[in-house]
């Protein structure tokens, strides 16, 4: 079984801050995608990375893959209250192979 | 929207008793997935399916089975439910070619 562990498990930050969130395993991936989850909802897809070292942006957020594909990091520049949420990587071993296994997840509350 | 609803949203029940989880999508499409979510764990694959009458395990399909007898349909069916299923749980269908992962809102069950 693939694991995936992130951290912190919590952040809790003021309006304004920088954050960097980690995903981080001992095996390799084809892919790996990002969700944000918030309350009472399903996970949404904020992003893919699929070569390793690629480095993608949406707006305040940053992503990156690690160059062995083992890892991957979220910042987040200049944190806002709509960030707030539960942020879960999740990778695909294999092409070809459609199960995707999520990480453990980190709690960012963004306060105003 | 992704055309996806789960039925029931809430449900609450004793040990021992069956329940029974539907996931109906509207996008026709071929795969399709029922994760549980519990804290610390982020979201664990219970059991995936690849067509009509094609599904195959996640990595905690004990105590879960599934069926799939139409591409709209996938079942999730708990035969005797434990305490230790009480959970929230996610179906999710896979975008046609982004690999993207579109989740239901949710069914929260309680094993009492």
């Amino acid at each position: 079984t693939q694991l995936l562990e992130q951290s912190p498990q919590f952040l809790s930050i003021q309006e304004g801050e920088n954050l960097t969130v980690y995903c981080n395993s001992s095996s390799v991936f084809s892919s790996l995608q990002w969700y944000r989850q918030e309350p009472g909802e399903g996970p949404v897809l904020l992003v893919t990375v699929v070569t390793g070292g690629e480095v993608k942006k949406l707006k305040r957020l940053t992503f990156q893959f690690g160059d062995a594909r083992k890892d991957s990091s979220l910042h987040i520049t200049a944190a806002q209250p709509g960030d707030t949420g539960l942020y879960l990587c999740a990778g695909k071993a294999n092409f070809g192979n459609e199960k995707l296994t999520f990480g453990t997840g980190t709690r960012l509350t963004i306060i105003p | 929207d992704a055309g996806i609803t789960q039925s029931p949203r809430h449900k609450v029940t004793e040990t021992g008793t069956p329940v029974t989880l539907r996931c109906h999508q509207t996008e026709n499409h071929r795969y399709m997935y029922w994760y549980r979510q519990d804290p610390g764990h982020g979201l664990r694959l219970i059991h995936y399916s690849y067509g009509v009458k094609d599904t195959d395990k996640g990595e905690v399909s004990d105590g879960y089975s599934v069926s799939r007898s139409k591409t709209e349909d996938f079942l999730l069916t708990l035969e005797s439910a434990t305490s230790s299923q009480t959970s929230v749980y996610f179906c999710a269908i896979a975008g046609q070619y982004t690999g993207e992962l579109f989740f239901g809102e949710g069914s929260r069950l309680t094993v009492l």
